[in-house]
């Protein structure tokens, strides 16, 4: 069965800008979750989505956002950019919300620079 | 708040060579424990888990076993290939955290044969 998918997989961007990225889960998993990775902070979770409601967030400020779809798909926004939000965006499903039964699956990213 | 650390690379290894690397963490609760792998320009792919104090994950010769006494999750092969080169994670989760995972900084494994 198809992975999780994320587009686009690169995109460049100025200052200032605002992006969209998009995550399809597996079929099937409703819970979606997206992480940043950076050189310098690692992965850092982003947020996550469950039956199109954000259960959970991490310690972003307020120009990153997402949302989740009736489909499951999901989409995480980030306004006015900066030269630091430059990253490998991952998204990941499961089909339940406790990781410790529901293994997380990744999408190979969306790489963000920002100019 | 929790947290995983695991022991700084590069780490470079001969072919057949063993494996160890080190993670610790800390946590409040009863975390599951968890080893991803990162290939270059790809993303993570899940190498082993285990949920509870003694349980040992494995998978394509890799071993992990959760040990609560001295908070470790350390991973272990016994002869590396080429093919293992990649970016190591460890991670845990709080099970009543949901999709979150901690990480640490990751261990990048090199092979040469």
């Amino acid at each position: 069965k198809a992975g999780v998918t994320q587009t686009p997989r690169y995109l460049i961007k100025t200052r200032g800008q605002q992006v969209t990225l998009s995550c399809s889960p597996i079929s099937g998993h409703r819970s979606v979750s997206w992480y940043q990775q950076t050189p310098g902070q690692g992965l850092q979770f982003l947020f996550e989505y469950f039956s199109e409601t954000q259960r959970n967030k991490g310690n972003f400020p307020g120009r990153f956002s997402g949302r989740q779809f009736s489909n499951s798909r999901s989409e995480m926004n980030v306004s006015t950019l900066e030269l630091g939000d430059s990253a490998l965006y991952l998204c990941a499903s499961s089909f339940g919300r406790y990781s410790g039964a529901n293994v997380l699956t990744f999408g190979a990213g969306s790489r963000l620079t920002v100019l | 708040g929790d947290s995983v650390t695991q022991m700084e690379g590069p780490v470079t290894l001969s072919e057949e060579a063993f494996l160890t690397i080190n993670c610790t963490y800390t946590a409040t609760g009863y975390p599951s424990l968890f080893w991803y792998v990162q290939y270059p320009g790809e993303g993570l792919q899940l190498l082993l888990k285990a949920t509870k104090a003694d349980d040992k994950g494995s998978n394509k010769g890799f071993e992990a076993t959760y040990r609560k006494e001295t908070t470790s999750f350390h991973l272990e092969k016994g002869s590396v290939q080429v093919s293992d080169s990649a970016v190591y994670f460890c991670a845990l989760s709080d099970n009543n955290q949901g999709g979150k995972l901690i990480f640490g900084q990751g261990t990048e494994l090199s092979v040469k044969p």
